[in-house]
């Protein structure tokens, strides 16, 4: 089955500093990969998404690179601000598997003032 | 509108007790996911339903697990006798996918239901 690995699992960033998340993927039927924040005992939520037929995406501070040959996806988040401090998860899912995810670790980020 | 809503937020059982959890999707939502999230790890898909169908029960660990969605809008998952290795943030998602071979579409989240296992 699907597997999805997340690095790193923190990551430490001054305030206006850019973040960098990497992860990469085994199934190569993968199609859809979103990016979910997660703050502390509250609901994932989709930050950005990106489908096999794009290489790239970006929404304001937030970019996503999808590099289907070597089956890796990155999260560029740009200015970061001390509110995107939280855990970002990775995912994907494939073709013929109803949209169901398979999540990678996740990153702790954590933006210092 | 009102958001995936999941009940209770937080539960206690004892070893050996069954427990029942609630998802109520966002209305008018096809598809509904379970994920298990263990602490300082992502989400592991459980289960799925289209409508009131069960597609998908891959993710559950063993026959103590069952979930169910009768009437294709409210799911429970229920856990018989529990074991401390249950304990988890328990997820619930829904999304507008009703076709196999989707593109992908959004899955919303709600809140979990903290389950602990004493």
């Amino acid at each position: 089955g699907e597997n999805v690995e997340q690095h790193p699992s923190t990551l430490s960033v001054q305030e206006g500093d850019s973040a960098v998340i990497k992860c990469t993927y085994s199934d190569s039927a993968s199609n859809y990969f979103p990016w979910y924040k997660q703050e502390l005992g509250k609901r994932p939520q989709l930050i950005i998404d990106i489908r096999s037929n794009v290489g790239e995406k970006k929404d304001q501070r937030i970019a996503v690179t999808l590099n289907k040959t070597a089956k890796h996806f990155s999260l560029h988040i740009t200015e970061t601000q001390p509110e995107d401090s939280a855990v970002y998860f990775c995912a994907a899912s494939r073709a013929d598997s109803w949209g169901k995810l398979q999540f990678g670790a996740g990153t702790q980020v954590v933006v210092t003032p | 509108g009102a958001g995936v809503s999941q009940s209770p937020r937080y539960k206690v059982a004892k070893r050996g007790q069954d427990v029942a959890l609630r998802c109520d999707p966002i209305s008018g939502h096809v598809s509904l996911f379970w994920y298990q999230q263990a602490l300082g790890q992502g989400p592991e898909f459980l289960t799925y339903f289209q409508n009131e169908a069960q597609l998908d029960k891959s993710g559950l660990p063993s026959d103590r697990f069952f979930a169910e969605r009768p009437e294709g809008s409210v799911s429970t998952l229920k856990i018989q006798r529990t074991q401390q290795e249950d304990s988890a943030v328990y997820l619930c998602a829904s999304s507008t996918t009703s076709r196999r071979d989707t593109l992908g579409d959004i899955q919303y989240f709600g809140a979990g239901t903290r389950l602990s296992v004493l």
